[in-house]
């Protein structure tokens, strides 16, 4: 039963260009949010998608958009990167949105930007 | 957002020592959620607390949630290096009962052999 998958794993991209980072929830799981940790940090909440539609989004600009497809899988873009969108960014899958249910993450994305 | 406050910051303990990190919000709670993420790793989910008052144990950990729902602890018995870390307590947002979590800043855990 494979867990929560993320690729790449590793990422470098130079300010102003885009970036989709994918993520693969865990089996039987059917809600995917993404969350990016700065180093020293906790994680902070950017969105979180149900039935391929965004249901809930944090403090993040319109240029952090995402998507789900029918098996579930998501992906995140980002657009015009600036330096301090270096992060890692982390999947994490979940039975439903409830705040009582598990949440499983992903190892991340690491992104560098230049 | 959700604000909650993780305590201490860094710890740093010899093996054998015990080790408690504190987690505390402004707001009552309706549960709590506490994750441990490896260096160079991932948050891994340890436990999730309900309950007032509720206290629950994994071998050497301690988990509690304060009676006014407002704060919780975990302790570490006996600590070997295996536990090195930062712990996290996780809360859901005030008022609402959808999945998103506030993470706290964690407590970096050094265990020196």
């Amino acid at each position: 039963d494979a867990g929560v998958t993320q690729s790449p794993t590793h990422l470098i991209k130079t300010r102003g260009q885009q970036v989709t980072l994918r993520c693969s929830p865990k089996s039987g799981h059917d809600t995917v949010s993404w969350y990016q940790q700065a180093l020293g940090q906790g994680p902070q909440f950017i969105f979180q998608y149900y039935e391929e539609e965004e249901r809930q989004r944090g403090n993040f600009p319109d240029r952090f958009s995402g998507h789900q497809f029918p098996n579930y899988s998501s992906e995140l873009n980002v657009n015009a990167l600036l330096l301090g969108d270096s992060a890692l960014y982390l999947c994490a899958s979940s039975l439903g949105q409830g705040a009582q249910e598990t949440q499983y993450f992903g190892p991340g994305t690491r992104l560098l930007v230049l | 957002g959700q604000q909650v406050m993780q305590i201490p910051q860094y710890q740093h303990v010899q093996e054998g020592e015990d080790f408690t990190t504190y987690c505390n919000s402004s707001t009552t709670l309706s549960n709590i959620q506490w994750y441990k993420q490896r260096p160079g790793g991932h948050p891994v989910f340890l436990i999730q607390l309900v309950k007032s008052g509720e206290v629950k144990k994994q071998k050497r950990l301690t988990f509690q949630f304060g009676e006014a729902k407002k704060n919780s602890s975990l302790h570490i018995t006996a600590t070997q290096t295996t536990d090195v870390g930062t712990y996290f307590c996780a809360l859901p947002p005030r008022g609402s009962t959808l999945g998103r979590l506030y993470f706290g800043r964690g407590t970096q855990l050094t265990v020196w052999p």
